[in-house]
């Protein structure tokens, strides 16, 4: 499986600033996905980032509240901008494993705005 | 779009056998995945169906029927340390465009 490393693990941030969450992993991959799971429940999904091309956002996630940096096959960065306590959650990215039919999820970042 | 159901909360017993229904409706169907999510951890890879039938990897089984949308988790000789939230995720989608989408997650509570 692939192996990533996500930072930062969690952040208390105030109302109104912006936190980058950034995934590294240990190989190229060609999709990356970034969810969002709010307490007690399940993931849902925010984007797809492709390298060399925009984001492609979920229903109810827009790229000004949610931008999203692919600047290479190993890396991507998710912005939470002008933060609100509704976006208080854990943040996760993940990717296809080598193997190819599961995925592998970083450690999340657990994001309280207060 | 995509719908996935599943019981939200199970308990069973140490040492006994339990199965975690999932229904799904979506598109362009390509896979079903259980994870494993202990509390305040990321989830875990179990299982991946694509074709109907069983999968077997030790203590955990899984299942898929396609035509009937359907699959379940099987624990057996459960552990303590199953304790967890079992998540059902669905790969589908259509246009070339496929994403994976969780269900709610049934926490599972093993008693001694």
């Amino acid at each position: 499986s692939a192996v990533i490393s996500q930072k930062p693990s969690r952040d208390i941030c105030q109302r109104g600033t912006s936190l980058t969450i950034q995934c590294q992993v240990d190989s190229q991959v060609t999709m990356m996905f970034w969810y969002r799971q709010q307490p007690g429940q399940s993931l849902t999904l925010i984007a797809t980032a492709n390298q060399g091309s925009e984001a492609t956002y979920e229903s109810g996630f827009v790229i000004d509240k949610f931008p999203i940096s692919r600047p290479n096959l190993t890396f991507s960065t998710l912005t939470v901008s002008n933060m609100s306590p509704e976006d208080s959650s854990i943040y996760l990215c993940s990717v296809p494993d080598r193997e190819g039919y599961g995925y592998t999820f970083g450690s999340g970042t657990r994001l309280t705005v207060v | 779009g995509q719908n996935i159901d599943q019981p939200t909360e199970m308990t069973a017993t140490e040492g006994a056998i339990v199965q975690i229904n999932c229904t799904y409706q979506t598109s362009g169907f390509n896979g079903l995945f259980w994870y494993q999510q202990h509390a305040g951890e990321a989830p875990t890879f179990l299982s991946y169906n694509v074709l109907d039938g069983l999968e077997e990897k030790g203590r955990f089984s899984s299942f898929l029927s396609r035509s009937k949308g359907y699959s379940y988790l099987l624990l057996k000789e459960l552990q303590m340390k199953d304790s967890a939230s079992y998540l059902c995720a669905v790969r589908g989608g259509s246009g070339g465009y496929q994403k994976v989408t969780f269900g709610i997650g049934t926490k599972l509570q093993v008693i001694p």
